[in-house]
């Protein structure tokens, strides 16, 4: 069975200071793996995705993960936080058996203090 | 590409009335619909699938009777909340996927209230 692990609830940094959100997960297949973004009372934003190409993926915003099949992890990273990314994160890996269905970590709230 | 739209954006209605929240995949054929609901500060909890023209497959633990789904066409599904409670307040964001993808392109939410 496909799970997956946010292994931070709450990430504070200083504007200008690296972000890392980490994730790990677990899957009997080759999965697919997204990171999103969720700012109050709206709905998910995509930031990247990985999908079996290049282990180290670019999103938006500045926003990178690397895929690491040997420690099962996919942590995001950013060089130098914002305040506009002060939001919550949610890892999602994607089932691969057909059904298509995501499923969802239990999200980190990234805080940006000025 | 790849928008999703919900209706509406809000919606209060009191107690025991039904609702109807709609969702619509704008620019593509979604061959699959999800929708998810999320209490507050919490993960999203993925309540069906729907795939077009058949009827929607509940997760445990959701009462199909008082949350219907209907998928009529490729670009609209449908969710109907019964006989609406107060505890039935949250917010419902619907996905949607295309043949031969694994990416969901979600919409916006819809807040529904119950009072």
């Amino acid at each position: 069975a496909q799970s997956v692990t946010q292994l931070d609830s709450h990430v504070s940094v200083s504007e200008g200071t690296p972000v890392l959100l980490r994730c790990n997960y677990s899957s009997s297949y080759s999965p697919s793996l997204f990171w999103y973004v969720q700012h109050p009372n709206k709905g998910l934003q995509l930031l990247l995705k990985y999908t079996s190409a290049a282990t180290l993926v670019k999103g938006i915003n500045g926003f990178e993960a690397e895929f690491k099949k040997s420690e099962t992890s996919f942590h995001l990273t950013k060089p130098s936080a914002h305040m506009s990314d002060a939001a919550e994160y949610f890892c999602v890996v994607s089932d691969p058996a057909g059904t298509y269905k995501y499923i969802f970590g239990t999200g980190t709230r990234l805080k940006v203090l000025a | 590409g790849a928008v999703v739209s919900q209706h509406p954006s809000r919606v209060i209605c009191k107690s025991g009335t039904s609702v109807k929240i709609e969702c619509r995949s704008l620019d593509f054929q979604a061959t699959t619909m999800f929708w998810y609901r999320q209490f507050p500060k919490q993960s999203l909890m993925l309540m069906a699938t729907s795939n077009e023209g058949s009827k929607a497959t509940y997760e445990q633990g959701v009462e199909k009777d008082k949350f219907l789904i209907n998928h009529a066409s490729l670009t609209l599904s449908t969710l109907t909340v019964t006989s609406a409670h107060p505890e039935d307040s949250s917010f419902y964001i619907c996905s949607a996927r295309t043949s031969g993808l694994y990416e969901q392109y979600f919409g916006p939410g819809t807040r529904l209230t119950v009072t």
